[in-house]
């Protein structure tokens, strides 16, 4: 079965704190992708990042960064010096090796205060 | 690329009338997506198109609910007869075999009365 688990429902930071949000999943598949996307008050899912399951080196964006376990079955989003502009809802995704079909986690709403 | 597009933004409908909901995805790819996001379920796969053609409909909740996609550039989402209880944020999505991430549209508000 797929599954993606987003266990903290929301959390709330002052600005220039980093905060991560976490991602834990469940797959049977060898070959799977784990994505994030970002919902901002306005509603529309912008995606961020893909990771294949062979590829286990964590990434940077910016103030972005991934850290991806597959020991662990984690997939975990850290924000560096967050900004007001981070609030949203963040959703951990999860495809298999036929990436047709995307499971969801239930999100995560960050909100940064100034 | 003007990105996935949704029309109408907003809906709001009576119980019983006929919705329609459109999209116009992304030129070149090929596969489509119909998401319904509610409070209680989350973001729910409705059913997904491959050049043109419903691969997986498992998620559409009941025979009121149909999708078509006579092109590569459009699809609907229809319901008929509406019910309160569909009431959500119907998202389209679209992406290209290779790059397996979706691309959203900015989603239909539909509030049925």
């Amino acid at each position: 079965a797929q599954k993606v688990t987003q266990a903290q429902t929301e959390i709330s930071v002052v600005e220039k704190e980093d905060v991560t949000l976490d991602c834990v999943y469940e797959t049977r598949d060898t070959t799977y992708y784990l994505f994030w996307y970002k919902q901002p008050p306005s509603g529309e899912l912008v995606f961020l990042i893909r990771r294949n399951s062979f590829d286990e080196q964590n990434e940077i964006s910016g103030r972005y960064s991934w850290n991806f376990q597959k020991s662990t079955s984690s997939f975990n989003f850290t924000i560096t010096a967050s900004q007001v502009v981070d609030s949203a809802v963040y959703f951990c995704a999860l495809s298999g090796y036929n990436f047709n079909k995307f499971y969801f986690g239930s999100g995560t709403k960050l909100n940064v205060k100034p | 690329d003007a990105g996935v597009i949704q029309s109408p933004r907003h809906e709001v409908t009576e119980m019983g009338q006929e919705v329609t909901l459109r999209c116009k995805p992304i030129s070149g790819h090929d596969y489509l997506f119909w998401y319904r996001q509610t409070m209680m379920r989350g973001l729910e796969l409705l059913i997904y198109f491959n050049n043109n053609v419903p691969i997986d409909d498992s998620g559409m909740p009941e025979d009121r609910f149909s999708a078509k996609m006579p092109n590569a550039s459009f699809s609907t989402l229809k319901i008929q007869p509406s019910e309160p209880r569909d009431s959500a944020v119907y998202f389209c999505a679209s992406s290209l075999d290779f790059r397996p991430e979706a691309f959203f549209g900015q989603g239909t508000r539909l509030t049925v009365v």
